[in-house]
């Protein structure tokens, strides 16, 4: 089956540090690649997606970049403010956004 | 601009009463999709509508029900809500068929069953 997994949280950093989040997939077909982001009590929000092998998303200083050899989508910052503080979620779809399947979700502290 | 909005944003229900969240869209999007997310785990998907057809996940308990009068509303109905419901309902939208694109989510409703 189809399905994401990645690192457990908490995630705790100082401002400025460097952030990776890894995160990995098993599918049967050539999914597409996402990380969503949610603030407390909030929706979802796409931060960035790639859609074929050698893809690098990117948006807010955030980066991910889609490695079929080793089936993996890590995000990456390089100075993570204490605004990034939320959950990311990794997630995959078949065919674009159609039943997007989701991780556990990492949660990140910044602290100032 | 809103693009998918959620009503209510918090609803509060009674044990076994029976509740309804709506969701609409303005992306005119074909696809309309009703996640459960539990506290700190995963959204989970209940049911999605492809057009008019609607499509439930096999793990999705009878007790969750849903309407789409027309393309730009979707109703999820909890017959008889159970404190194991208390939830956020998340409302998605996608196209499909098109590579390039992802899944829209709205704001939410967090239901809690009293």
């Amino acid at each position: 089956g189809n399905s994401v997994t990645q690192m457990e949280g908490p995630v705790t950093l100082s401002e400025e540090a460097f952030l990776t989040i890894n995160c990995t997939y098993t599918a049967t077909g050539y999914p597409s690649l996402f990380w969503y982001v949610q603030y407390p009590g909030e929706g979802l929000q796409l931060l960035l997606k790639a859609t074929k092998a050698d893809d690098k998303g990117s948006n807010k200083g955030f980066e991910a970049t889609y490695r079929k050899e080793t089936t993996s989508f890590h995000l990456e910052k390089g100075s993570v403010q204490v605004s990034d503080s939320a959950v990311y979620f990794c997630a995959l779809s078949l065919t674009g956004g159609f039943k997007t399947i989701f991780g556990a979700g990492t949660r990140l502290f910044v602290k100032a | 601009d809103a693009m998918v909005i959620q009503n209510p944003r918090y609803q509060v229900t009674q044990f076994g009463k029976p509740v309804t969240l709506s969701c609409s869209q303005t992306l005119n999007h074909n696809v309309m999709y009703w996640y459960q997310q539990k506290s700190s785990q995963a959204p989970k998907l209940l049911f999605h509508y492809y057009d008019k057809d609607f499509n439930n996940e096999a793990d999705t308990p009878d007790n969750f029900q849903s309407r789409r009068p027309n393309t730009s509303f979707c109703f999820l109905d909890i017959r008889s809500p159970g404190l194991g419901d208390a939830a956020m309902y998340l409302c998605a939208t996608s196209t499909a068929g098109n590579l390039d694109t992802e899944a829209f989510f709205g704001q939410g409703t967090r239901l809690t069953v009293v």
